[in-house]
C-alpha cells in the first residue's frame, strides 16, 4: 500500500498571503494525484485530478504540481473561504490511499 | 445535478450491525464504479471498500474485511455497505462517493456522509 504523506499538518497564515502545502508519496504515483478540500461539517470535495486539473468552481489561485512522489498544491492568495482542510489522494495503485491531511488556518 | 443521499446510520453496540444506504441521482449510476469512505471523528479520510460497475467486483480495505459488505442495486439507483462485527474503531462519518471512471479511481462527488456510532 502506498503511504502518502502530507505537510505541514497545519499552516497558519493571513488572507493575501502564499500558502504552500506538499503531499508525498513512498512510490512513484505518476501523475493520478488528486486534491480535495473539505470544510467543517461538509463533505470533501474534488479540487484537483491528474496532480494539476483544476475542477470547475475552484478559481485559478488554486493550482496544482509535481509528478512522481512530489506534489504540491499553491493557492496564491489565500481567501476567507480558502480556511479548509486539504487531502491528497494517490490513485495509481491499489488501494487508492489518502494523506492526512493539511488544515489550512487563519493565524 | 448529481446528488448522493447516505441514510442508514446511527448508534450501534459493539458486535452489533448496521447496514448504510446511499441513494443517487443524476448521473447512470451502472456506469460508474463507487467507494465508501469514512473519517473518524477528528481524523483524516480513510477508504473503506469499493465496487465495480457491475457489482461483479468487490474490494475492501484490510481493516473491515470479512466484516462488511458493499453492493448496489442499479433497479433502485442505490448503493450499500452492510457493516458487521462494528468495533468502537468503527465509528466515524460515512461517505459514499462516486468514482470519475473504471480504472481512474479518484472521487468526483461525495454525499454528505452518515455518522456511526459504535458504543455500548
Amino acid at each position: 500500500e502506498i503511504v502518502m504523506t502530507q505537510s505541514p499538518a497545519t499552516l497558519s497564515a493571513s488572507p493575501g498571503e502564499r500558502a504552500t502545502l506538499s503531499c508525498r508519496a513512498s512510490q512513484s504515483v505518476s501523475s493520478k494525484l488528486a486534491w480535495y478540500q473539505q470544510k467543517p461539517g461538509q463533505a470533501p470535495r474534488l479540487l484537483f485530478y491528474g496532480a494539476s486539473t483544476r475542477v470547475t468552481g475552484f478559481p485559478a489561485r488554486f493550482s496544482g504540481s509535481g509528478s512522481g512522489t512530489e506534489f504540491t498544491l499553491t493557492i496564491s492568495s489565500l481567501q476567507s473561504e480558502d480556511f479548509a482542510v486539504y487531502y491528497c489522494q494517490q490513485y495509481n495503485n491499489w488501494p487508492p490511499t489518502f494523506g492526512g491531511g493539511t488544515k489550512v488556518e487563519i493565524k | 445535478e448529481v446528488q448522493l443521499v447516505e441514510s442508514g446510520g446511527g448508534l450501534v453496540q459493539p458486535g452489533g450491525s448496521l447496514r448504510l444506504s446511499c441513494a443517487v441521482s443524476g448521473f447512470i449510476f451502472s456506469n460508474y464504479p463507487m467507494q465508501w469512505v469514512r473519517q473518524a471523528p477528528g481524523k483524516g479520510l480513510e477508504y473503506v471498500s469499493a465496487i465495480s460497475s457491475d457489482g461483479d467486483r468487490t474490494y475492501y480495505a484490510d481493516s473491515v474485511k470479512g466484516r462488511f459488505t458493499i453492493s448496489r442495486d442499479s433497479s433502485k439507483n442505490t448503493l450499500y455497505l452492510q457493516m458487521g462485527s462494528l468495533r468502537p474503531e468503527d465509528m466515524a462519518v460515512y461517505y459514499c462517493a462516486k468514482v470519475y471512471a473504471t480504472g481512474i479511481y479518484y472521487l468526483d462527488y461525495w454525499g454528505q456522509g452518515t455518522l456511526v456510532t459504535v458504543s455500548s
